[in-house]
């Protein structure tokens, strides 16, 4: 079981905005920036959002980040075709000294 | 603009050796505010940390608990890279393994392009 927890699929449909979630602890997201990634079929992942509210250069502003207490969101607005692809949080966790993952969100544009 | 290259093996017999190799360009391993990491992603344990190195000074290392016994991730200088060596590996270990770099502030911005490891006799 992955330590921050995610909704295995969500889904929307062109131009629209939907939002995933990720849920941690205190010792992950709770006290620790947040980071997104996005995996499209056979691909390593790619930094979508980093410090819980960035976007690296050349990541559309569609792509948005928040985060609040132990839990973060993920938002895209303006939902496009291609962005059908798998999503994941990631959090340093200060207890076990390591990277955590989610389990990952499968978008599906209909 | 920083490129990892991985290479390995793709297969390895259980209770051997896993070793793969992530060579760096557009950066160095000993960089002061990079970290260079280990990834593995399969369909029954997600993408899972493995460990990392890196330079401060000195050199340190990182490992996740669950691969703590058989783990060693070593950084090469004269080659700008650093490897991955898994013991005792056993169909579990099956993935693919992805390096990584955590550039300070801005976690897993460049990434391999992912070795896919099959544990099998």
């Amino acid at each position: 079981q992955s330590v921050l927890t995610q909704p295995p699929s969500a889904s929307g449909t062109p131009g629209q905005r939907v939002t995933i979630s990720c849920s941690g602890s205190s010792s992950n997201i709770g006290s620790q920036t947040v980071n997104w990634f996005q995996q499209l079929p056979g691909t390593a992942p790619k930094l979508l959002i980093y410090a819980s509210n960035q976007r690296p250069s050349g990541v559309p502003a569609r792509f948005s980040g928040s985060k609040s207490g132990t839990s973060a969101s993920l938002a895209i607005s303006g939902l496009q075709s291609e962005d059908e692809a798998d999503y994941y949080c990631a959090a340093w966790d200060a207890r076990l000294n390591a990277w955590v993952f989610g389990g990952g969100t499968k978008l599906t544009v209909l | 603009q920083v490129q990892l290259q991985q290479s390995g093996p793709g297969l390895v017999k259980p209770s051997q050796t896993l070793s793969v190799t992530c060579a760096i360009s557009g950066d160095s391993v000993s960089s002061n505010s990079a970290a260079w990491n280990w990834i593995r992603q399969s369909p029954s344990r997600g993408l899972e940390w493995l460990g990392r190195t890196y330079y401060r000074s000195n050199w340190y290392t990182d490992y996740a608990v669950s691969v703590k016994s058989r783990i060693t991730i070593n950084p090469d200088t004269s080659k700008n890279q650093f490897s991955l060596q898994l013991n005792s590996v056993t169909p579990e270990d099956t993935a693919v393994y992805y390096c990584a770099r955590d550039q300070s502030g801005y976690s897993f911005d460049s990434w391999g392009q992912g070795n896919l490891v099959t544990v099998s006799s």
